[in-house]
This record gives structure tokens, C-alpha cells and sequence, in this order.
């Protein structure tokens, strides 16, 4: 079955400070992982998806199959980064998601 | 990426009646998805909407209570049946260009049922 975790569902951080979202991940295959992210008032839009492998706005993440995981990173959090960002999975099954709960970011100034 | 019209936005409805909810795009795209994020909850998908024919539903999804249309390439519709308090959620629609493209989202029906 596919699975993905997302065990923060809060995470607050100060201006300028690193920030790691994490992301683990359930799935017999090869999976394609991405990260949405939701800002106040606004649609769900596409931030990363790991076959990129490139950074938006600051963030990367990279696909560890060891792990099975898919964090998102930020060196250096700005307030605009707040946000809920939710980590999801499509297993090529007519490239379904299967999304994770969500965690919501604060960055306090 | 595609430009995802939902309509409408938000509604309150009486229980036992019926809602259907628009999906327009702006361009042909080969997949359109609906899914569902009840209150404090994730996105769980409710079923692939295929262009010709029936949709294809997930688990724990029927189509009595969520038949969906696409007639064209460019537009779905969903509709929640007999609704009861429970179906209170925001319905989303998806889309992807083709199969090895990412999924956009609209903005969503927020529904309340009283």
C-alpha cells in the first residue's frame, strides 16, 4: 500500500534559521515524490517535484531510497515561507496522489 | 500550467439534496482527478474522471453518491448526492497535461451541509 507520513504537524521557526520538513514514504516501486504548498488564501500549488532536482524559492529535497524518505529543505526560513505544505507520492497507478497530512510552517520573525 | 476554473466556491446546502460542483480548464488535458479534504484532514482522491466514460473510483468511493462527468477533454463536473452533514469538505479538482506531468489544483468548493 502506498504511505506517506508527514509527523509534524507544526512546526515554527525563527527568521533566517534552517528548516527541515519531514516526508517518509510507503511504496513497493519507484515512486515520484513532490511537495505542494498551500499559502493563506490561496490554491494548492506545486513547489518540488523530486525528478527537478532543483530548488524553488529556496527549498530542495532529495529522494533517499534508503530511507524512504523526502524531505523538504531551507537554509535560511523567510516569513513568506509560511505556509501548510503537504508531501505526496504517485506510484505511476495513472499517476494517482496519495498525500500525507500535512504540516503546517511558522516562521516568526 | 493550466488555468483551473472551480465553480462555485463555496456553498451550504440542506441535507438529502444534491450539489454539483465544475471543473473548467482553459487548455485539453489528458487526466482530471476530484478529491476530497474534509475538515483538519488531507487530500484523499475521490476518483479519476476519463474523458468517454465512467470514472474510476477509489475505495470507500461509489459513484451513486459521487457521479462524475467529462464530456470533452476541458471540462468534469462531480456531484455530491443525498448529501448529509457528513460530506461537509472542500472538493477539489486536478488536472495533468499527460500522464508524466505534475497535477494542478483549483481553488477548490468549500461545501457545508447543514
Amino acid at each position: 500500500a502506498q504511505r506517506v507520513t508527514q509527523p509534524e504537524k507544526l512546526l515554527s521557526v525563527f527568521k533566517g534559521a534552517p528548516v527541515e520538513l519531514k516526508c517518509n514514504y510507503s511504496y513497493s516501486g519507484s515512486p515520484e515524490l513532490f511537495w505542494y504548498v498551500q499559502y493563506s488564501r490561496q490554491r494548492l500549488q506545486l513547489l518540488l517535484r523530486h525528478i527537478s532536482r532543483e530548488s524553488i524559492k529556496g527549498f530542495t529535497a532529495d529522494l533517499n531510497k534508503g530511507e524512504t524518505s523526502f524531505h523538504l529543505k531551507k537554509p535560511f526560513a523567510q516569513e513568506e515561507d509560511s505556509a501548510m505544505y503537504y508531501c505526496a507520492l504517485s506510484g505511476h497507478h495513472g499517476n494517482k496522489l496519495v498525500f500525507g497530512a500535512g504540516t503546517i510552517l511558522r516562521v516568526k520573525s | 500550467s493550466a488555468v483551473i476554473s472551480q465553480k462555485p466556491s463555496r456553498d451550504i446546502c440542506q441535507r438529502g439534496t444534491s450539489l454539483t460542483i465544475q471543473c473548467q480548464v482553459d487548455s485539453q488535458v489528458t487526466m482530471m482527478f476530484w478529491y476530497r479534504q474534509q475538515p483538519g484532514q488531507s487530500l484523499t482522491l475521490i476518483a479519476t474522471a476519463n474523458q468517454g466514460s465512467e470514472a474510476t473510483y477509489e475505495s470507500g468511493f461509489v459513484i451513486d453518491k459521487f457521479p462524475i462527468s467529462r464530456p470533452n477533454l476541458t471540462f468534469s463536473t462531480l456531484t455530491v448526492s443525498n448529501m448529509s452533514p457528513e460530506d461537509s469538505s472542500i472538493y477539489l479538482c486536478s488536472v495533468s497535461e499527460s500522464s508524466n506531468q505534475p497535477q494542478h489544483f483549483g481553488d477548490g468548493t468549500r461545501l457545508s451541509i447543514l
